[in-house]
């Protein structure tokens, strides 16, 4: 069974440029999560779906950040514009139930931006 | 922001000896799960263990919560050289779920 896919694995751009990051969870998970980790430090959680609705968007910079969850499958996380400080690993996860947390989360490979 | 705080942030050991870690945390929880992280395998899960449990054990893995003190313990026997890794502890209480910084586990065969 394929494990969650995310691309790019890697994305370099400049500031105040657009940026877009895509997630496939396993298929059949309803509960998919974005996560940022910074290098040295544990994940952040950014936004959690139970299907096609953001039940907890809370840790979501909103100025600059939007996620999108079409159909309940795939997600696409996006940031404009971005900032040097939102260099870090962007991750994606995503779980078989809408248990909450209790569920086994299963995380994908990140993707690693680097803002110049 | 972080919730839970490893302890040691990097420990190295030999192969063969048990590797004990930390995590205390600030706020009530619901669950508490231990990942591991190296550059191969990315983020993977562990152990969960729920605020009405003490002890779990999963394999050579063995993980205790004490919810008076806020802390948790996870225990590697026997380790081996390919349990090098990143641990962290992760906290939820329903509505959100917070990991600390990690320790970073070296195991030298």
């Amino acid at each position: 069974e394929a494990g969650v896919v995310q691309s790019p694995r890697y994305k370099i751009i400049e500031k105040k440029q657009p940026v877009a990051f895509w997630c496939n969870p396993i298929s059949g998970h309803n509960t998919l999560y974005w996560y940022l980790q910074n290098l040295g430090q544990g994940p952040e959680l950014l936004i959690r779906y139970e299907n096609e609705e953001a039940v907890d968007d809370s840790q979501l910079p909103k100025d600059r950040f939007s996620a999108e969850r079409l159909k309940g499958v795939d997600s696409t996380l996006k940031i404009q514009p971005a900032e040097l400080g939102d260099s870090a690993v962007y991750l994606c996860a995503s779980s078989p139930g809408t248990s909450g947390f209790t569920d086994t989360q299963y995380f994908g490979p990140g993707t690693r931006l680097t803002v110049l | 922001s972080q919730q839970g705080e490893e302890d040691p942030q990097a420990l190295s050991i030999q192969e063969g000896e048990n590797a004990t870690m930390n995590c205390s945390y600030k706020t009530s929880i619901n669950n508490l799960q231990w990942y591991r992280q190296n550059s191969g395998r990315g983020l993977v899960h562990l152990i969960l263990i729920r605020s009405n449990e003490r002890e779990k054990h999963s394999g050579r893995l063995r993980v205790t919560l004490d919810t008076s003190k806020k802390s948790s313990s996870l225990l590697i026997t026997a380790s081996r050289a390919a349990d090098t890794a990143s641990y962290f502890c992760a906290t939820d209480d329903r509505s959100d779920m917070r990991f600390g910084a990690g320790t970073r586990l070296t195991v030298k065969p």
